[in-house]
């Protein structure tokens, strides 16, 4: 049992070019999460999904997408990359009902860009 | 939007010293949970407190959650080095599906 499990864990990129983080969590879980961690300011959230196909705005949605084609899989995509988003990527899953339940982190993906 | 606040941003203590940190919410919290972070590591959740004034432990930490549901603190009596890491407090409003993160108090302790 892997728990989440985060593809890559480093990558350097250039300005504007793109690149997708994978997240495949195993525990069954409905709701899943991408946070980014820059130093002093916690961690902020990017996207979510509640389910199979579906995706929501989070606190920090610009300059990002995702999808949620199949229910272990959650994918963070940056089309055009800027230094702006080297950062420190967690993807968290939680599988109890709405307003309660702990969120289950993969170890996170550091992304630099140049 | 909603903002949590922490502090003290960063806490050095002596081994055997007492820490707290320090969790504030613009707004009213339906629930609010705590994470440690070890350095280099990921959030492990701690703990979930859901009732007005609730309080509960777990050996030497200490969580509370205020009676306005507005607030809330971590109290770890006589640190030890394996409780190095940064504490996140998180709400959550209402139902919704968001949890939003304090900044993090990062916690050194001296042998």
């Amino acid at each position: 049992n892997a728990g989440v499990t985060q593809t890559p864990k480093f990558r350097v990129l250039k300005t504007g070019q793109s690149m997708t983080l994978l997240c495949a969590q195993d525990m069954n879980h409905e709701y899943m999460y991408w946070y980014r961690q820059d130093p002093g300011m916690g961690l902020r959230l990017i996207h979510y999904s509640v389910g199979e196909g579906t995706t929501a705005k989070g606190e920090v949605p610009d300059g990002y997408n995702v999808s949620r084609l199949k229910k272990q899989n959650f994918l963070l995509g940056l089309e055009s990359a800027a230094p702006s988003q080297t950062s420190v990527y967690f993807c968290a899953s939680k599988g109890q009902p709405t307003n309660t339940g702990e969120l289950f982190f993969g170890e996170g993906s550091r992304l630099t860009v140049l | 939007g909603q903002q949590v606040m922490q502090i003290p941003q960063y806490q050095h203590v002596q081994e055997g010293e007492d820490f707290t940190t320090y969790c504030n919410s613009s707004t009213t919290l339906s629930n609010i949970q705590w994470y440690k972070q070890r350095p280099g590591g990921h959030p492990v959740f701690l703990i979930q407190l859901v009732k007005s004034g609730e309080v509960k432990k777990q050996k030497r930490l200490t969580f509370q959650f205020g009676e306005a549901k507005k607030n809330s603190s971590l109290h770890i009596t006589a640190t030890q080095t394996t409780d190095v890491g940064t504490y996140f407090c998180a709400g959550r409003v209402n139902a919704g599906n968001m949890l939003t993160f304090g900044g993090g108090t990062r916690l050194m302790v001296k042998p």
